[in-house]
């Protein structure tokens, strides 16, 4: 079993659209995160949740939205895409700092 | 401010030869440090995890080791192969809840 999975792998999508990513861990982590690796390979970390709840936002544009049903589950809903916004997306889930990443999300915008 | 720098950027090796990879960290404030391998395309996979209070871990050909105080890490890898060949990515969380903190990798080709 997959111990972080992300859906879909890979999107490709026009300007201004609306799209969601989702996450689901089954480590039973309170702690989960999205995190953006641009074309140069740095890991920024866009969100953390702890049990639900929203506690690192950092400075990322109102366009992203997460949002976590449960403490399995951290999705990332985008609206009004722009190229800039192509990247890959991490979602990851930790405890205690040992983190598992998903597989990313490859997101193309054009 | 946590500031993560691994070095060098890239490095080319023959196989069979041992290597270091670096990774230095401007606050001793951690939690843990946890070195990571990305593959092309590929998600991340942890590799190994040295908690605060230890010196070194060690798994297989890969030796990490941490000196907190002087905001350092490294990564030995033995006898390397070119399956070896990745991004090797540290990255340092400080505690309660906080985020993880990366550096900018070091990408790693092991000639055959």
């Amino acid at each position: 079993d997959t111990a972080v999975s992300q859906t879909p792998k890979y999107l490709v999508t026009q300007m201004g659209n609306d799209k969601s990513i989702k996450c689901e861990q089954n480590l039973g982590h309170d702690t989960m995160y999205w995190y953006k690796q641009d074309s140069k390979k740095f890991l920024k970390i866009m969100f953390s949740y702890n049990n639900k709840e929203l506690i690192i936002n950092e400075t990322v544009p109102n366009r992203f939205s997460p949002k976590s049903p449960d403490k399995a589950h951290l999705n990332l809903h985008i609206n009004s895409l722009e190229l800039g916004d192509s990247a890959v997306y991490f979602c990851a889930s930790s405890r205690e700092g040992r983190a598992f990443f998903g597989q990313g999300t490859r997101l193309t915008v054009v | 401010k946590q500031e993560v720098t691994q070095i060098p950027a890239a490095l080319s090796v023959p196989e069979g030869e041992n290597l270091v990879l670096n990774c230095s960290f401007t606050d001793s404030a951690i939690y843990n440090l946890q070195w990571f391998r990305q593959d092309p395309g590929k998600g991340l996979t942890s590799l190994l995890l040295i908690q605060s209070s230890q010196r070194e871990q060690t798994s297989g050909r890969l030796n990490a080791s941490l000196d907190k105080s002087s905001g350092r890490s490294t990564l030995y890898i033995a006898a390397s192969q070119p399956g070896d060949s990745a991004t090797y990515l540290c990255a340092v969380y400080p505690g309660n809840t906080g985020k993880l903190i990366f550096g900018q990798g070091t990408t790693l080709q092991v000639k055959p």
